[in-house]
């Protein structure tokens, strides 16, 4: 079964330095990988994802992912942290079936950057 | 262009009752997803549609269903509310069916049952 995992409940970050939020996945062939954020009482905003190509993928506010196909892992980055980067993260899997899939997520991740 | 919309934004029930939550998507999508967010699940898939017919369903009971329009704008119905169906309900659009798209997340319906 397809599995998405987030080891941290909580990372927090001093602004100006760098952040790192882990994701690791199980799947059958080839992932599908995303990454979201959620802002209070707000939905989800899509950041970056992972179909194939380059292992580092560029997204939106300066963040950045890493594939790693040996760990099986898709971490999300930024080099330099603001407060305003505070908010829950969550990572996603896609399923893909012959018609339509879904989205498996993570159980996600706070993100507290402190000034 | 206009985001995800979704109505009512926050809505309070009894158990036994039922109610129908509303997402108009993003124009031009084709694809309406929903899912249930909830502190101790997580989110969890319930249901896709794309060109009004339902693709694929997630783990939940048949209380719980949906529709399409054929102006892409979705619904979905949980009927016999029970306290554990409170929760954030998040519709999401993207312009083709597959999760390989990005979806677009509305503000989410606060659904709390009593």
């Amino acid at each position: 079964a397809q599995s998405v995992a987030q080891p941290e409940d909580q990372v927090n970050v001093a602004e100006g330095n760098p952040l790192t939020v882990k994701c690791t996945y199980s799947v059958s062939g080839n992932p599908y990988l995303f990454w979201y954020v959620q802002y209070p009482n707000r939905g989800l905003q899509f950041l970056l994802k992972y179909i194939t190509g380059d292992n580092l993928v560029k997204g939106s506010y300066g963040f950045e992912a890493e594939f790693n196909k040996s760990q099986t892992s898709f971490h999300l980055k930024k080099p330099s942290a603001l407060v305003s980067d505070s908010a829950l993260y969550f990572c996603a899997v896609a399923m893909i079936y012959n018609q339509g899939g879904k989205l498996i997520f993570g159980q996600g991740t706070e993100l507290s950057v402190k000034p | 262009k206009a985001g995800v919309t979704q109505t009512p934004r926050y809505l309070i029930k009894t158990r036994g009752q039922q109610v129908t939550l509303s997402c108009s998507p993003i124009s031009g999508h084709r694809s309406v997803s929903w899912y249930q967010q909830t502190p101790g699940q997580g989110l969890q898939f319930l249901f896709e549609y794309f060109s009004e017919t339902q693709r694929n369903k997630g783990n939940f009971p048949g209380r719980f269903s949906g529709r399409q329009f054929s102006n892409s704008r979705s619904e979905m119905n949980v009927s016999t509310l029970e306290l554990g169906d409170s929760a954030l309900y998040l519709c999401a659009s993207s312009l083709g069916q597959g999760a390989s798209y990005e979806q677009y997340f509305g503000p989410g319906t606060r659904l709390t049952v009593t």
